[in-house]
């Protein structure tokens, strides 16, 4: 597609249970990251896969949160056992090269906003 | 570690008029920075970017900001702001030769009144 996709949009779920995001980045993009924002913040960064390959995960705030990019195209971010300091938004960027040596801006999607109830 | 600060969660001014949002950053080397626009509901869009050159950089919609080294700002501005201009707006900054990731500021609120 012309742009990075995420789905779903919105996410409603119950306290405990899990939950998927997916990420379908800009074709070709080597780089792609995972960040959350959270209402009246600005994104914090969650992690980063550069190809099919996950580099960094420092920012994943508990083993509850898990990503992957298994074929370095589209990749899913699951977080068990929802609670509800995980509702937020749920960013995706992807920029072209390895990020390493770019200097190009990253590409964003729209969010999944997620509420836990 | 990479920071950046935006002092004003708010910014108003009135249409025609000048803007600027501000942005200081803080890193261990020469950074790359940035700024994005976001709309309600919306992902952020890429406006500019600093990387190395000239201290003033222009970019969409008819925004610029100037890098500023010794005060290491990085300010966002448009001559003329248009109605349209309001949104939310974010600066960032990523030291290249340590970190992979945007570290954002907690963004800017600008409201351009008719």
């Amino acid at each position: 597609g012309a742009g990075v996709s995420q789905s779903p949009r919105y996410k409603v779920a119950k306290r405990g249970q899990d939950v998927a995001l997916r990420c379908d980045p800009i074709s070709g993009h080597v780089s792609l990251f995972w960040y959350q924002q959270a209402l009246g913040q600005g994104p914090e960064f969650l992690t980063y896969f550069q190809n099919e390959a996950q580099l960094d995960k420092s920012g994943l705030p508990s083993d509850r949160f898990f990503a992957e990019r298994p074929e370095g195209s589209v990749s899913t971010l699951k977080i068990q056992r929802t609670q509800q300091e995980d509702s937020a938004v749920y960013l995706c960027a992807s920029s072209p090269l390895n990020e390493q040596f770019s200097n190009q801006p990253q590409h964003f999607g729209d969010g999944t906003r997620l509420s836990i109830l | 570690a990479q920071s950046v600060a935006q002092p004003e969660d708010q910014v108003n001014v009135a249409e025609g008029n000048p803007l600027t949002v501000k942005c200081t950053y803080s890193v261990s080397g020469n950074p790359y920075l940035f700024w994005y626009v976001q709309y309600p509901n919306r992902g952020l869009q890429f406006l500019l970017k600093y990387i190395t050159g000239d201290n003033l950089v222009k970019g969409s919609y008819g925004f610029e900001a100037e890098f500023n080294k010794s005060q290491t700002s990085f300010h966002l501005k448009k001559p003329s702001a248009l109605v349209s201009d309001s949104a939310l707006y974010f600066c960032a900054v990523r030291d290249p030769g340590s970190a992979r990731q945007l570290t954002f500021g907690s963004g800017t609120q600008l409201t351009v009144l008719p």
